[in-house]
C-alpha cells in the first residue's frame, strides 16, 4: 500500500526556469510533510517541510505547497541551478511517528 | 554533514554471514530510526528507538533482523544470515524530541552487497 506516491519518476528543467516535482498521499492522517533531497551514495538530506495546518512555506529558492482537499502537495524550485540535480524524496507523517517516502523523483537542471 | 554517522560506508559479504552496522545519532536527538533503500525506490520504514526502547517494527523486519539501541546512544543493527536480497542502503535517522514539527536528519548510510 504506497500511501506516498511521486508519479514522475523523472524530471528534465532548464537552467534558471521553475521545477516542479509533485507529490500525491492517501491518508488524511498525515500532518507533516517533508521534502528531502538525495546526491547518489549519500542520505537524504532535508530541504523544507510543512505542516498540515499550512498551505504555503517559502524557504530561499524553495516553496512547498499542500492542497489538503486533493492531498497534493508540490515542491517548486526557481530559478533552477544545476546543482540542483539530484533525486527528490516527499516523506509524510502522523505526529511524532515514522516517515513514510514516496519513490523519488530524478531532476535534472540542464546547462 | 548532518552530524548522524554511520558505519561502515560499504560493506560486501557473502550470503549466509552475519552483518552489524553502527550509527552514532546527534547527540542530544532521542528518536532514532533505521530505513532501508532499494534501487529506484524510496527509503522504507524498519524500525524506531526512542531513547532505548524499541517502539516499532516493521513487518519489512524478519527475524533475522535485529536492532539495540543500548543507553539511548549508538544503536546497532544486524543481519543474521544474509541473503541476496538484503543487498540494500540501510540509512539511519535522528529526530529530535517529540515534536510534531521537526525533521529527521540521515546519515550517509551503509551501503550492503550480499555476494
Amino acid at each position: 500500500d504506497q500511501q506516498v506516491k511521486q508519479n514522475s519518476p523523472s524530471l528534465s528543467v532548464q537552467e534558471g526556469r521553475i521545477s516542479i516535482l509533485n507529490c500525491d498521499y492517501t491518508n488524511s492522517m498525515f500532518d507533516y510533510f517533508l521534502w528531502y533531497k538525495k546526491y547518489p551514495a549519500e542520505g537524504p538530506t532535508f530541504l523544507i517541510s510543512i505542516s498540515s495546518i499550512k498551505d504555503k512555506n517559502e524557504d530561499g529558492r524553495f516553496t512547498v505547497f499542500l492542497n489538503k482537499s486533493a492531498k497534493h502537495l508540490s515542491l517548486h524550485i526557481v530559478p533552477s541551478q544545476p546543482g540542483d540535480s539530484a533525486v527528490y524524496f516527499c516523506a509524510a507523517r502522523r505526529g511524532a511517528q515514522k516517515l513514510v517516502f514516496g519513490q523519488g523523483t530524478r531532476l535534472t537542471i540542464n546547462p | 554533514d548532518t552530524g548522524v554517522s554511520q558505519n561502515p560506508r560499504h560493506k560486501i559479504t557473502k550470503r549466509g554471514q552475519n552483518v552489524t552496522f553502527r550509527c552514532d545519532p546527534i547527540s542530544e536527538h532521542n528518536r532514532l530510526y533505521w530505513y532501508r533503500q532499494t534501487l529506484g525506490q524510496g527509503p522504507e520504514f524498519l524500525t524506531y528507538f526512542q531513547n532505548e526502547a524499541q517502539l516499532e517494527k516493521s513487518r519489512l523486519l524478519s527475524d533475522r533482523f535485529s536492532a539495540e539501541r543500548p543507553k539511548g546512544s549508538f544503536s546497532t543493527l544486524e543481519i543474521q544470515r544474509t541473503e541476496q536480497g538484503d543487498s540494500a542502503m540501510y540509512l539511519c535517522a535522528s529526530v529530535r524530541g517529540v515534536g510534531v514539527d521537526t525533521e529527521a536528519f540521515f546519515g550517509q548510510g551503509t551501503r550492503l552487497t550480499v555476494v
